[in-house]
């Protein structure tokens, strides 16, 4: 069954320093998500991509963010100068469609920002 | 991956009984609804979804129910297995939206 993969599966930088979250989502599915979990709270949507563009973004997802898909498979969050607060679990998430379509949800990448 | 705060809400329920979890959602602009399941180190997983203009749905084992009036939703799991041991997540999306937001969570721990 296709699935969505995301790498580091754990990465820990310093803070101030930039870093880069890959996902590859399933091959056929048009959108795209990165949410975020910190410890003990609940998951939050960062944003939405769809046909190259941002579609979406929470109040979270300011200037330190930006999304990309560089090439036909990869999706990257980028976060620049990481602050301690950054420190959550990082999840990617695609679907075929939009409405009433199943997101599938990486199994995250883990940032520590220390 | 899991949300293991100490506020999280815990059902337990004996092997074979049923479980019902049950969601309060915000905005009763949102016109679809999810519920999650996320095991320990993973990332949610889609369990059933219902539209606004729905109020139950069954899928295998599982069933929601949408209490527009209230704004409640609930996941009814028949004949809980170990295996059903999880947070369980319901999650909302605004209409003309691509944003869901999504509930505190409910931890299931099943009995043997």
């Amino acid at each position: 069954e296709p699935e969505v993969t995301q790498t580091p599966s754990h990465q820990v930088t310093q803070m101030g320093q930039e870093v880069i979250l890959r996902c590859v989502p399933i091959s056929n599915h048009l959108y795209f998500y990165w949410y975020r979990q910190i410890l003990g709270q609940k998951v939050e949507f960062l944003v939405s991509f769809y046909n190259n563009e941002i579609s979406e973004k929470s109040e979270i997802f300011d200037d330190q963010f930006s999304v990309e898909r560089p090439d036909g498979s990869n999706f990257t969050l980028k976060i620049r100068s990481t602050k301690l607060e950054d420190s959550a679990m990082y999840f990617c998430a695609s679907s075929e469609g939009l409405a009433g379509i199943e997101q599938y949800f990486g199994p995250g990448t883990r940032l520590t920002v220390t | 991956g899991e949300s293991v705060g100490l506020h999280l809400p815990t059902l337990s329920v004996q092997e074979g009984d049923n479980s019902i979890i049950n969601c309060a959602y915000s905005n009763s602009a949102s016109d679809y609804f999810i519920w999650y399941k996320q095991e320990s180190g993973k990332g949610p997983q889609f369990i059933i979804d219902i539209r606004s203009n729905m109020d139950k749905r069954q899928g295998q084992r599982v069933t929601v129910l949408l209490n527009k009036t209230v704004k409640h939703l609930s996941l009814q799991i028949a004949a809980t297995q170990p295996g059903d041991s999880a947070v369980y997540f319901c999650a909302e999306r605004t209409s003309g939206t691509y944003k869901y937001i999504f509930g505190t969570g409910t931890r299931l721990k099943v009995l043997a």
